[in-house]
């Protein structure tokens, strides 16, 4: 069974802290890596997506790919309210279409 | 910026009744998914359609749905005969060519099943 694997949470950062969020996965062969963001009864929002070891930047959000460890995060700098809300992490296998998805983490920003 | 169009937003039926839930993809995408998530859980595969066909399905998708596209443009799925534990919110997504490209979600379709 491929799993996708984060902390629940809540995590809770003051508001202008980094926020880093992290996710393991089960399947060696996966190629794809993405971060969306879910507010409460809405969709998931695509946040970022990498798919080669290292960072990759993208305003004030980073992504970090460790293939060796399948280990992927997501840094949130300089956190906002508006950045509370749910972090999914995806995953896309290399022989496979579908994502599997992890349950999220909850991050909590306090003003 | 082009989006995923799901309808309708709430869709409310008796238990045993069929249910369509309506997409509309981004228009020059190719690959689309269907997607559950059940209050408070994770989000899961429903099923994946390229080419018209179905590509991929999850054990949950069995013969109680179906995927059809009968135009250029939806992309529907079909439960036909609804229990109490379809009730979900239920994501359509769409992806382009590139396999590595990220899949975009619509608003979703929140159904709830009495």
């Amino acid at each position: 069974q491929k799993e996708v694997e984060q902390n629940s949470g809540p995590l809770s950062v003051p508001e202008g802290a980094i926020a880093s969020l992290n996710c393991t996965y089960s399947d060696r062969g996966s190629q794809s890596f993405f971060w969306y963001r879910q507010y409460s009864g809405k969709s998931p929002e695509l946040i970022m997506f990498i798919y080669s070891n290292g960072d990759k930047e993208d305003g004030r959000f980073t992504a970090q790919l460790n293939k060796a460890s399948q280990y992927v995060s997501l840094l949130i700098r300089d956190s906002q309210p508006s950045d509370s809300a749910t972090y999914l992490c995806a995953v896309r296998g290399g022989n496979n279409r579908k994502l599997i998805w992890g349950l999220g983490t909850s991050l909590a920003v306090n003003p | 910026e082009p989006e995923v169009t799901q309808t309708p937003s709430h869709q409310v039926t008796q238990m045993g009744q069929e249910v369509i839930l309506r997409c509309v993809p981004i228009s020059n995408h190719l690959y689309f998914y269907w997607y559950r998530q059940i209050l408070g859980q994770k989000v899961e595969f429903l099923v994946s359609f390229y080419n018209n066909e179905i590509s991929e399905k999850s054990e949950i998708f069995d013969d109680q749905f179906s995927v059809e596209r009968p135009d250029g443009s939806n992309f529907t799925l079909k439960i036909r005969s609804t229990k109490l534990e379809d009730s979900a919110m239920y994501f359509c997504a769409s992806r382009g060519t590139n396999s590595n490209q990220p899949q975009h979600f619509g608003d979703g379709t929140r159904l709830s099943i009495l």
